[in-house]
């Protein structure tokens, strides 16, 4: 069976602009949940979906949305980059947004 | 609010020697522990997990045992590998919640 799978792997973006990422669960996980990862350190919590409903929300500000689609696939979308938003995105996916998540590889976003 | 707290790396080992990465943690409640790997340009891998106090989780030869007295969760291998060389998260989820805190990371490196 196929893992999470994110796209793109990796790119690059201009300040100011818009970027959508995303995300294909593993077949059978109704839940997703997006992470933002800085180099150097651990994946901060950004969202989670569980039957295309927001069930938790992290710190960070309302440039960043998501959503989850009936089949369960998600969107991260980030608007107005800034430098700071550099980072790998990773997602995860769950039966059910209980503890055993298994990542996606991640997309690398880069803003210039 | 919940927090989790690793040595700071790298730590760099010859293969076959002992390992361990330590985590503290706070919490409210009763937490569930986990341990997870990043390999380089990777996701993060779930390698064991724990979900109450005395439990110990492992896989692959590291084990890793739920100290609420002392609210550790120290991760242990008797010999490493080269192959072991990653980065290493330990994190919680609280009791009741989605919301996952991870550590900073603890890159490993061994050598031949």
């Amino acid at each position: 069976d196929a893992g999470v799978t994110q796209s793109p792997t990796h790119l690059i973006k201009t300040r100011g602009q818009h970027v959508t990422l995303r995300c294909s669960p593993i077949s059978g996980h109704k839940s997703v949940s997006w992470y933002q990862q800085v180099l150097g350190q651990g994946p901060q919590f950004i969202f989670q979906y569980y039957e295309k409903e927001e069930r938790g929300r992290g710190n960070f500000p309302d440039r960043f949305s998501a959503r989850q689609f009936p089949n369960y696939s998600s969107e991260l979308n980030v608007n107005a980059l800034l430098l700071g938003d550099s980072a790998l995105y990773l997602c995860a996916s769950s039966l059910d947004g209980g503890n055993t998540i298994y990542f996606g590889e991640g997309s690398w976003l880069t803003v210039v | 609010g919940n927090s989790v707290t690793q040595m700071e790396g790298p730590v760099t080992l010859s293969e076959e020697a002992f390992l361990t990465i330590n985590c503290t943690y706070t919490a409210t409640g009763y937490p569930s522990l986990f341990w997870y790997v990043q390999y380089p340009g990777e996701g993060l891998q779930l390698l064991l997990k724990a979900t109450k106090a005395d439990d110990k989780g492992s896989n692959k030869g590291f084990e890793a045992t739920y100290r609420k007295e002392t609210t550790s969760f120290h991760l242990e291998k008797g010999s490493v590998q080269v192959s072991d060389s990653a980065v290493y998260f330990c994190a919680l989820l609280p009791g009741g919640s989605y919301i996952p805190t991870f550590g900073r990371g603890t890159s490993l490196i061994v050598h031949p």
